[in-house]
């Protein structure tokens, strides 16, 4: 089974300019998260969707958005890009099944590292 | 913030040592996680404790929890070079669907 995927690895962009992230999920998983992580603040929660609905979301002011499509593929969007932007932005699936807690756990994709100049 | 802490922040031990890291907590949870990191990449499951369990081994791993202190540690039992990583801890709140995730130890296993 293939893991998660997020593309693009590396991203640089400049100050103003939006960027859109991709992340695959496992196949089955209907849930997928975002987290930033920088070096300062660790992993910060960003939002989560589930049948293409957004469940929760973090504290991040409204320039961070994102989707999730049919097929559980999930994008985020920064718009108007800003320094402190500048960070390792993670994916996340889950497989859903109420009632059976071993089936929380997170699995990661490598990341997208977004740099900011 | 609801976010955990983990302490120490950085640790240091040589290889064949055992290496204990600590995490705090603020809310009610449904179960406690620990993930490991390598240096830029993603975050990798190593076990789950459910909160009412208050020890659990999975190989060279021992978790214990306690919720009346909301804590747990993570312990690694003669460790190795490839234990070299950051650990972070990641709590599942009793209402809602996020988690989240304390600042990390930053662990360095020494040939």
């Amino acid at each position: 089974k293939a893991g998660v995927t997020q593309t693009p690895r590396y991203l640089i962009k400049t100050r103003g300019q939006q960027v859109t992230l991709s992340c695959s999920p496992i196949s089955g998983h209907r849930s997928v998260s975002w987290y930033q992580q920088t070096p300062g603040q660790g992993l910060q929660f960003l939002f989560e969707y589930f049948s293409e609905t957004q469940r929760n979301k973090g504290n991040f002011p409204g320039r961070f958005s994102g989707r999730q499509f049919s097929n559980s593929r999930s994008e985020m969007n920064v718009s108007t890009l800003e320094l402190g932007d500048s960070a390792l932005y993670l994916c996340a699936s889950k497989l859903l099944a109420t009632g059976d807690s071993t089936n929380e756990k997170l699995f990661f994709g490598s990341g997208t590292q977004l740099s900011v100049l | 913030s609801q976010q955990g802490e983990e302490d120490p922040q950085a640790l240091s031990i040589q290889e064949g040592e055992n290496a204990t890291m600590n995490c705090s907590y603020k809310t009610s949870i449904n179960n406690l996680q620990w993930y490991r990191q390598n240096s830029g990449r993603g975050l990798v499951h190593l076990i789950l404790i459910r909160s009412n369990e208050r020890e659990k081994h999975s190989g060279r791993l021992r978790v214990t929890l306690d919720t009346s202190k909301k804590s747990s540690s993570l312990l690694i039992t003669a460790s190795r070079a490839a234990d070299t990583a950051s650990y972070f801890c990641a709590t599942g709140a009793i209402t809602g669907n996020q988690f989240y995730f304390g600042t990390g130890t930053s662990l360095t296993v020494i040939p």
